[in-house]
């Protein structure tokens, strides 16, 4: 069972480009997340969507999107990259919400140049 | 809104020393509380939580946490580090409204 993994492992993009970054999980978890790992700032929540159809907003959703066709699959698209947008994504999934424990991914070190 | 405040953000201690890390909350409610930890290169993995219970919650590796609620604060504890425990610590309170709130972390390293 791989868990939650994520592509591309890193990648760096010229500002104003489109990205996708993948999140796929085998869990069969119902709640998925986005995160940005910046130095000194901890986690922030991107986007998150409890099921399967539904998506919400978190604490720092300007730039990005996210659908959730199915269960496995939780994308996050920079439409049009900036700078600040430099940093390490993590993808996780819960059973339930996010009151429950939480299973990361390993990461997408992106660089916005 | 609600935050998770980690103190020391940078911790250096020789192995066998003990370790404490401070994690308070801001949010009177019903809190579930979490520690996860990043080592060097790796993801975030669960160390230890607590949901309710005994306060006193006992997680992987020999790792602790206390819950004190008049305190609002979860703080980490392990008696005697070792080297492999170097890593990032983060702190994390799930407040209700689907949010899963983290502290800024702490960056342990354990000198052999």
């Amino acid at each position: 069972i791989a868990g939650i993994t994520q592509a591309p492992t890193s990648q760096i993009l010229a500002a104003g480009r489109r990205m996708t970054l993948r999140c796929t999980q085998d869990m069969r978890h119902n709640a998925m997340y986005w995160y940005r790992q910046d130095l000194g700032l901890g986690l922030r929540l991107i986007h998150y969507s409890n099921t399967a159809g539904t998506t919400g907003k978190g604490e720092v959703p300007d730039g990005y999107s996210v659908s959730r066709a199915n269960t496995d699959d939780f994308p996050l698209t920079l439409a049009s990259a900036v700078p600040s947008q430099t940093s390490v994504y993590f993808c996780a999934s819960s059973d339930g919400d996010s009151s429950d424990t939480q299973y990361f991914g390993p990461g997408t070190r992106l660089t916005v140049l | 809104a609600q935050s998770v405040s980690q103190h020391n953000h940078h911790v250096i201690l020789s192995e066998a020393a003990s370790l404490e890390l401070g994690c308070n909350y801001s949010y009177g409610g019903t809190v579930n509380l979490f520690w996860y930890v990043q080592y060097p290169g790796q993801h975030l993995q669960l160390l230890l939580k607590y949901f309710s219970g005994d306060p006193l919650v006992k997680g992987i590796k020999g790792f602790e946490a206390e819950f004190i609620k008049s305190k609002f604060s979860f703080n980490l504890r392990k008696p005697s580090v070792q080297w492999s425990d170097t890593a990032e610590y983060f702190c994390a309170v799930y407040y209700g409204n689907n949010r899963l709130a983290f502290g800024k972390g702490n960056q342990v390293v354990v000198i052999p």
